[in-house]
């Protein structure tokens, strides 16, 4: 199992433009989750996606919005980037918490997103 | 709203000496209590969780809900305990708060 695998590893995009990350979740695993973290700051709570709908959200603006797709695999797009959207992008999996209570959350190793 | 606060940026340490990590927390309910530990290069990975009372490569944490603190703990430190962590909490639905993490350094 490669665990949580996310893609691309590195992207450099220009200010207005839109970007879409990918992430594979570890096998087994049905729940996705983004998370941004800034540099200097821990991870910060983007959305959460279950059976292809986002459950949970955190305060981040519409400019993001993702998908979860049958397989369970799931897409983070930002629109009209900012410089300040620079940052690393964690997506982390785990089974919902209906199935197993208190599962732990696999993490990718992040895509790293440079807005200039 | 939720918050944790890891107060310190860097701690560093000899090895051998014991190493306190520090942690608080703000939540209106029950939370669950986490550290993740972030290896140079590596990915972020779980290191314990407080419902588990485990002691994982020999650190410890203990919930105290009277000081709103999980503070990470571990008598002797070694070289290989170096690495980022952070304090995590989630009040359910797997989603995690993170605080602003805590580089360990052990020197020799």
């Amino acid at each position: 199992d490669a665990g949580v695998t996310q893609s691309p590893t590195h992207l450099i995009k220009t200010r207005g433009q839109q970007v879409t990350l990918r992430c594979s979740p570890k096998s087994g695993h049905d729940t996705v989750s983004w998370y941004q973290q800034a540099l200097g700051q821990g991870p910060q709570f983007i959305f959460q996606y279950y059976e292809e709908e986002e459950r949970q959200r955190g305060n981040f603006p519409d400019r993001f919005s993702g998908h979860q797709f049958p397989n369970y695999s799931s897409e983070l797009n930002v629109n009209a980037l900012l410089l300040g959207d620079s940052a690393l992008y964690l997506c982390a999996s785990s089974l919902a918490e209906g199935a197993k209570p208190n599962t732990e959350a696999f993490f990718g190793q992040g895509t790293r997103l440079t807005v200039v | 709203a939720q918050r944790v606060t890891q107060p310190e940026k860097l701690l560093s340490v000899f090895k051998g000496a014991p190493v306190e990590l520090k942690c608080n927390y703000s939540y209106s309910g029950s939370p669950e209590l986490f550290w993740y530990v972030q290896y140079s290069r590596q990915r972020l990975q779980l290191l314990l969780r407080h419902i588990s009372r485990e002691s994982i490569k020999g650190f410890t944490a203990d919930l105290n809900k009277g000081e709103t603190s999980f503070h990470l703990k571990k008598p002797f430190a070694q070289e290989e305990d170096s690495a980022m962590y952070y304090c995590a909490l989630t009040g359910g639905g797997n989603k995690l708060t993170f605080g602003t993490g805590t580089q360990l350094k052990v020197e020799l």
